[in-house]
């Protein structure tokens, strides 16, 4: 039992490149959530998907996009990086589509873009 | 949802009971509190959460003032494992969808 895993772990894109975040929970959990943390900063929330084939926006969505691919991924592009999208992005999941008070985070990627 | 006011840092003496200070003074009725914590460079982990009652499980214990505009999360005996930033977060979002401040980073030590 994996739990969140998240892919990759690391990368470096030049401004203007594209690139895809995968993530995907073993869990069997209806919500899914992409995070995104700025040093010495909290985590602000991108895009969530409450139940498998939906998707909302979250506080800073601009510049990225999402798809829930099944109940398990839900991935996270960006289509033309800029060096302001440099950060830790986490993805959570969520057993319920009506939140019960845990998240379940994975490890966390990290983008820098030059 | 309610802004909430945590200390910057704190520090606790290993083995020591850990008193974590979240101030919400402006929740509302239907408003949960959630305490999580980040150990360095890690995934943010669900610590607890409450509405009105105290709270306590394997991790910690949570007390709620009766007034609700105040909550201390408690870790009864510290660790150097608990050194971790530490965030209060108070939401009515039936989604999940929580808000992260910069929380509290605590330092146990020896």
């Amino acid at each position: 039992n994996a739990g969140v895993t998240q892919t990759p772990k690391f990368q470096v894109l030049k401004t203007g490149q594209s690139m895809t975040l995968q993530c995907a929970q073993d869990m069997n959990h209806n919500s899914m959530y992409w995070y995104r943390q700025d040093p010495g900063m909290g985590l602000r929330l991108i895009y969530y998907s409450a139940s498998e084939g939906t998707t909302d926006k979250g506080e800073v969505p601009n510049g990225y996009n999402v798809s829930r691919l099944n109940k398990r991924e839900f991935s996270l592009r960006l289509e033309s990086a800029a060096p302001s999208q440099t950060s830790v992005y986490f993805c959570a999941s969520s057993p319920s589509s009506i939140f019960t008070g845990e998240l379940f985070f994975g490890e966390g990627s990290r983008l820098t873009v030059l | 949802d309610a802004k909430t006011t945590q200390p910057p840092s704190m520090d606790c003496a290993e083995g020591r009971a850990a008193n974590l200070p979240c101030n919400h003074s402006t929740i509302s009725g239907n408003e949960y509190v959630y305490w999580y914590r980040q150990i360095h460079s890690q995934g943010p982990q669900y610590i607890i959460h409450g509405l009105k009652n105290n709270e306590t499980n394997e991790m910690a214990s949570l007390i709620i003032t009766e007034d609700r505009k105040s909550s201390t999360l408690i870790l009864p005996h510290a660790t150097l494992r608990d050194t971790a930033v530490y965030y209060c977060i108070a939401s009515t979002d039936s989604w999940g969808k929580l808000q992260f401040g910069a929380g509290t980073q605590v330092v146990v030590t020896p």
